[in-house]
């Protein structure tokens, strides 16, 4: 079993539109929640952090996070051309452990 | 006032050579890690060392060696490359061992022929 999943890619949505990203994770003493973007030929860069069960909110994106269900996501709401790229879910246990990714596409 | 930076950008060899690669942060940090990401953007977490002591070694082959001459700087050798060490591979750094946020280096590309 891997230890973080993402749900497989890609995804295509609309401008304007919201994109919902999804991560499972298998270790449950894992303590916190990441979500990062990476452009092609970029590094990955830190968008949203989440330790708490519920939503966390920052501009257009919103993370969630279940411990019980071992599940986070990432809503991006309005989608722009912009946040085309792909989107890393990482698990902190006592190292970081990151899922293959979900690609994003939004259409203009 | 480039934070995380590696040389080379890319590289290109012959299976069976020696290479290194450099990293270096100027933002006073304690932690280094290497990543290697493969053509299908697994990204996965090789060495870490806090301080230039190494705290995590990930299963990675003796074939590679990591450095840390002092904790601004993580180098990391690679002998008798092979064709599946090709990947990109990405330096990062954290103010310390429980701070998560990574700081990414650019990322070194490279490729085995």
């Amino acid at each position: 079993q891997k230890e973080v999943e993402q749900n497989s890619g890609p995804l295509s949505v609309p401008e304007g539109a919201i994109a919902s990203l999804n991560c499972t994770y298998s270790d449950r003493g894992s303590q916190s929640f990441f979500w990062y973007r990476q452009y092609s030929g970029k590094s990955p860069e830190l968008i949203m952090f989440i330790y708490s069960n519920g939503d966390k909110e920052d501009g257009r994106f919103t993370a969630q996070l279940n411990k019980a269900s071992q599940y986070v996501s990432l809503l991006i709401r309005d989608s722009q051309p912009s946040d085309s790229a792909t989107y890393l879910c990482a698990v902190r246990n006592y190292k970081l452990s990151f899922g293959a990714g979900t690609t994003v596409t939004v259409r203009a | 006032d480039t934070a995380v930076s590696q040389t080379p950008k890319y590289l290109v060899t012959q299976m069976g050579n020696d290479k290194s690669i450099k990293c270096e942060q100027n933002l006073g940090h304690d932690t280094m890690y290497w990543y290697k990401q493969d053509s299908k953007k697994f990204l996965k977490i090789m060495f870490s060392y806090n301080n230039k002591e190494l705290i995590i070694n990930e299963t990675v082959p003796n074939r590679f060696s990591p450095k840390s001459p002092d904790k601004a700087h993580l180098n990391l050798h690679i002998n008798s490359l092979e064709l599946g060490d090709s990947a990109v591979y990405f330096c990062a750094s954290t103010p310390g061992r429980g701070v998560e946020t990574q700081y990414f280096g650019p990322g070194t590309r490279l490729l085995v022929l």
